[in-house]
């Protein structure tokens, strides 16, 4: 079975501090994303990569950066975290560079609060 | 740039019931359609899909046909459950940027009563 693991599912920080989010598959797909979901405004790209160490900012990359130091490991990092990043954070991944109609696999998400 | 407009929800719904959530989209490109499910607790999973104009995605009972004069994929079911109650997405992916970068709808929420 196909997995795509974030490592937590409920997160509380305080405003300020640096924040790792994990997520690790195990299908040896070359690209992995992460997302941020809101009430309202859907999902909305934050980082992807397509390579070990090669990253593309999405549509909202600002407050965020991201490591692929291995392929089956994409990171998450609020450098200085503010109350505005409280949301939903959910990893994905997808085989092929180019591959647009391959589906892609979701984690479960991360709830994370920032007080 | 590309975006995807669905309806908005909730949608409330009898068991048994006709289900059809609306969406259009606006692409550059040629893009791939999808329909993605999230059920309570859950990440998304992928519930069908289309690559080209008249293309018929089909999955578990729903439906949604790739029209591309209309640019609309418009999921349907023909008797919806109580196990159906979940939040659909309507996403694409455009290739003409080179990489699988899916655009998703806001999301339709579901919710069948017994």
């Amino acid at each position: 079975d196909v997995k795509v693991t974030q490592s937590s599912r409920y997160l509380v920080k305080r405003t300020g501090e640096k924040v790792f989010l994990e997520c690790v598959q195990d299908m040896d797909h070359e690209n992995m994303f992460w997302y941020r979901q809101d009430p309202g405004l859907g999902l909305r790209l934050i980082y992807f990569s397509y390579d070990v160490k090669m990253k593309e900012k999405g549509d909202i990359p600002e407050g965020y950066s991201v490591s692929r130091e291995k392929k089956e490991r994409f990171s998450l990092i609020l450098e200085s975290a503010s109350t505005n990043q409280t949301s939903m954070y959910l990893c994905a991944s997808s085989s092929g560079g180019a591959g647009w109609d391959t589906e892609a696999f979701f984690g479960q998400g991360t709830r994370l609060t920032v007080v | 740039g590309d975006s995807v407009t669905q309806m908005e929800g909730p949608v409330t719904l009898s068991e048994e019931a006709f289900l059809t959530i609306n969406c259009t989209y606006t692409a550059t490109g040629y893009p791939s359609l999808f329909w993605y499910v999230q059920y309570p607790g859950e990440g998304l999973q992928l519930l069908l899909k289309a690559t080209k104009a008249d293309d018929k995605g089909s999955n578990k009972g729903f439906e949604a046909t790739y029209r591309k004069e209309t640019t609309s994929f418009h999921l349907e079911k023909g008797s919806v459950q109580v196990s159906d109650s979940a939040v659909y997405f309507c996403a694409l992916s455009d290739r003409g940027t080179g990489f699988q970068k899916l655009v998703f709808g806001t999301g339709t929420r579901l919710l069948v009563s017994p």
